[in-house]
């Protein structure tokens, strides 16, 4: 079967940098998206990512290894509004989208 | 600014009553997707429609169905609501659903209880 696995909640400090995790399996791959979702709000698209390697955008960064079924969102100097969940989805050879639950990120003063 | 909206934030049903859900996109994007979202599952997609008139199962589609009469409007329609329908329901919109650039939008989500 097909299946994304993220964390379920992490914990940071305001300023500090974390990483979140996405392992997936699917069958093909035709990319891998983030999105960001703020409690009680609709997601918001922050990446994509269908090649091997980083891809920097401001203070996010995301990361993918097709090899390994892998990839990693990176926050830096997090700020108070980087409170949310954060959703990693792979679109599979058919181009359908496949979830995972979303890790929630709690960032700390 | 706001692209895609969803008609009601809040609603409270009774089981077996019918509950129509609204979805409008002003970005005259080809495809429209529901979802439910649901704690500690990934969104999971009901329905969706990649031109007018035109539907296709989600992974999820018993006990829902799905209208698009116009480009820009997609609604989620429950025939008889059961409580197992309590959810978030996600409405998303994208420009190329054959593209692995295919980046949705979503609108705020309608949450519904059912009694």
């Amino acid at each position: 079967g097909q299946n994304i696995d993220q964390p379920t909640e992490m914990t940071a400090t305001e300023g500090a940098i974390v990483q979140i995790n996405c392992t997936y399996q699917t069958s093909g791959f035709n990319g891998l998206f983030w999105y960001q979702q703020h409690a009680g709000e609709a997601p918001t698209f922050l990446s994509y990512n269908v090649l091997d390697g980083l891809e920097e955008k401001g203070r996010f960064s995301s990361f993918l290894s097709r090899s390994k079924g892998y990839s990693y969102l990176l926050l830096k100097e997090l700020q108070m509004k980087d409170s949310a969940s954060y959703l990693c989805a792979v679109m599979d050879s058919n181009y359908q989208l496949i979830w995972g639950a979303g890790t929630k990120l709690i960032i700390k003063p | 600014d706001v692209k895609v909206t969803q008609s009601s934030r809040y609603l409270v049903k009774r089981t077996g009553e019918k509950v129509f859900l609204e979805c409008v996109q002003d970005m005259d994007h080809e495809n429209m997707f529901w979802y439910r979202q649901d704690p500690g599952l990934g969104l999971r997609l009901i329905y969706f429609s990649y031109d007018v008139k035109m539907k296709e199962k989600g992974d999820i589609p018993e006990g829902y169905s799905v209208s698009r009469e116009k480009k820009e409007r997609f609604s989620l329609i429950l025939e008889s609501a059961s409580t197992n329908q309590t959810s978030m329901y996600l409405c998303a919109s994208s420009r190329d659903a054959g593209s692995g650039a295919n980046v949705l939008t979503f609108g705020a989500g309608s949450r519904l209880t059912v009694l």
